[in-house]
């Protein structure tokens, strides 16, 4: 059964800092979604990442796929407030239509 | 607006009784799946839908839940004899058409359920 973890599942951080959310998966897979989710809302879309090597930036995130080491990490460029919130990882495991995510990560970003 | 929208947002309950919950996925995806989070957790799939077809359910998906999608458009998800461990967010979400390079999944709102 496909496992997914992230680390850390708290991050609190200062404005400013640059930080990264790693994302452990237990079996080969080669598409990996990250989503955001804000206190009482839904999932927003933020990356997929479909090959070994896939790297995509948007603004202070990039995320990238180690699809070998089975690990994709979500880096944090110089946050601010406003990226405050929790970050999933979602893994297709092929074979099945369902994504199996992390438990999250909450990113807390401080003045 | 045309995003996935669910309805109701919230629904309090009591034990015992039953709910249903509608999902109204993006026009044109024929995928539609249903999942359950609760606190401080990750989404957990429930089941999915390609078109009018049920293809996949969870074992978490006990013989109280029951789901629907009877012309391809709108799901209901059902659950009978509600219990407290049910109350959780059930969210929907859907993908474009089967076949495609990936399963991107875009998900509603959610509804809360709170079972008394």
């Amino acid at each position: 059964e496909l496992k997914v973890e992230q680390n850390p599942l708290f991050l609190s951080m200062q404005e400013g800092k640059n930080y990264t959310i790693y994302c452990n998966y237990s079996t080969t897979s080669d598409r990996l979604y990250w989503y955001r989710q804000d206190p009482g809302k839904s999932l927003e879309s933020l990356f997929v990442l479909l090959s070994n090597g896939a790297v995509k930036q948007e603004g202070r995130l990039m995320a990238s796929l180690d699809t070998k080491a089975r690990l994709s990490t979500l880096h944090i460029t110089a946050a601010v407030h406003d990226l405050s919130a929790t970050y999933f990882c979602a893994v297709d495991p092929g074979g099945s239509e369902k994504l199996v995510f992390g438990k999250g990560t909450k990113l807390t970003v401080n003045p | 607006d045309t995003g996935v929208s669910q309805d109701p947002r919230h629904k309090i309950t009591k034990r015992g009784q039953n709910v249903t919950f509608r999902c109204d996925p993006i026009s044109e995806h024929n995928r539609l799946y249903w999942y359950r989070q609760t606190l401080g957790q990750g989404p957990e799939f429930l089941t999915y839908f390609q078109n009018e077809a049920q293809l996949e359910k969870s074992r978490l998906l006990s013989d109280r839940f029951s789901a629907e999608r009877p012309k391809g458009s709108f799901s209901t998800l059902e659950i009978q004899r509600t219990e407290q461990g049910d109350s959780a967010m059930y969210l929907c979400a859907s993908s474009p058409l089967a076949g495609g390079l990936y399963n991107e999944q875009f998900f509603g709102p959610g509804t809360r359920l709170t079972v008394l």
